[in-house]
């Protein structure tokens, strides 16, 4: 069974880090890319960032609200996506999702993905 | 940045009606268009992606359609399990961007 399990969540104060974990498992990690997207309490779905797999370059993708601030890595011998966050916010506090990212299509240079499986969430406050 | 308008925010239905859901880009997304349903409480599952393709497991009764800046979601006979919020969200170019959710709720 294809299977996303984030972990990591928690109450941290403003201005400090905290890392989130998503261990997969029942499919071949390192052949997908991977995502991160939060729910702030009450509202909508917001995409927080993305990684690609080593195969298109590893390379990854930020919101605006959160780059330069979190990073995205993965480390495909564990099968575990991260999400390391610093400087947190308040308006950080959210649910937050992994999700894999199933490849559709690459044209002219672009690789277009959309997001297939995901995972329960785990919850980040940030608060004094 | 794409933006999204998703509409109605509430939809009032019952069981047995179809009901449209519309999505409507800033800008044309060819046919990079996902289309999620959330339960309170769950995290958001697919149902249809490539604008109108069905996800393998997702009712029939579910239906997408458009190209270009204008999209729609049809579920052609409401099921009490369908009760739930709706996104549309784009993968046509980074920032990944959401519609603001349509509640489907129980007239």
């Amino acid at each position: 069974e294809v299977q996303l399990v984030e972990s990591g969540g928690g109450l941290v104060q403003p201005g400090r880090s905290l890392r989130l974990s998503c261990t997969a498992s029942g499919f071949t990690f390192g052949d997908y890319a991977m995502s991160w997207v939060r729910q702030a309490p009450g509202k909508g779905l917001e995409w927080v960032g993305f990684i690609r797999s080593k195969a298109y370059g590893g390379t990854t993708e930020y919101a605006a609200s959160v780059k330069g601030r979190f990073t995205i890595s993965r480390d495909d011998s564990k099968s575990i996506a991260y999400l390391q966050m610093n400087s947190l916010k308040t308006e950080d506090t959210a649910v937050y999702y992994c999700t894999r990212d199933q490849l559709v299509d690459t044209a002219m240079n672009f690789d277009y993905y959309y997001m297939d499986v995901w995972g329960k969430g785990t919850t980040v406050t940030v608060s004094s | 940045v794409i933006w999204m308008t998703q509409s109605p925010s509430l939809l009032s239905a019952s069981t047995g009606d179809r009901v449209t859901i519309s999505c409507r880009m800033s800008q044309g997304i060819s046919s990079y268009l996902a289309w999620y349903q959330q339960k309170p409480g769950k995290a958001p599952e697919l149902l249809i992606y490539a604008a109108s393709t069905l996800q393998s497991g997702v009712p029939s009764r579910f239906s997408g359609s458009g190209s270009g800046t204008d999209f729609t979601l049809t579920i052609s006979c409401l099921q009490s399990e369908d009760f739930a919020t709706y996104y549309c969200q784009q993968y046509y170019s980074f920032p990944w961007t959401f519609g603001q959710g349509t509640k489907v709720e129980i007239k």
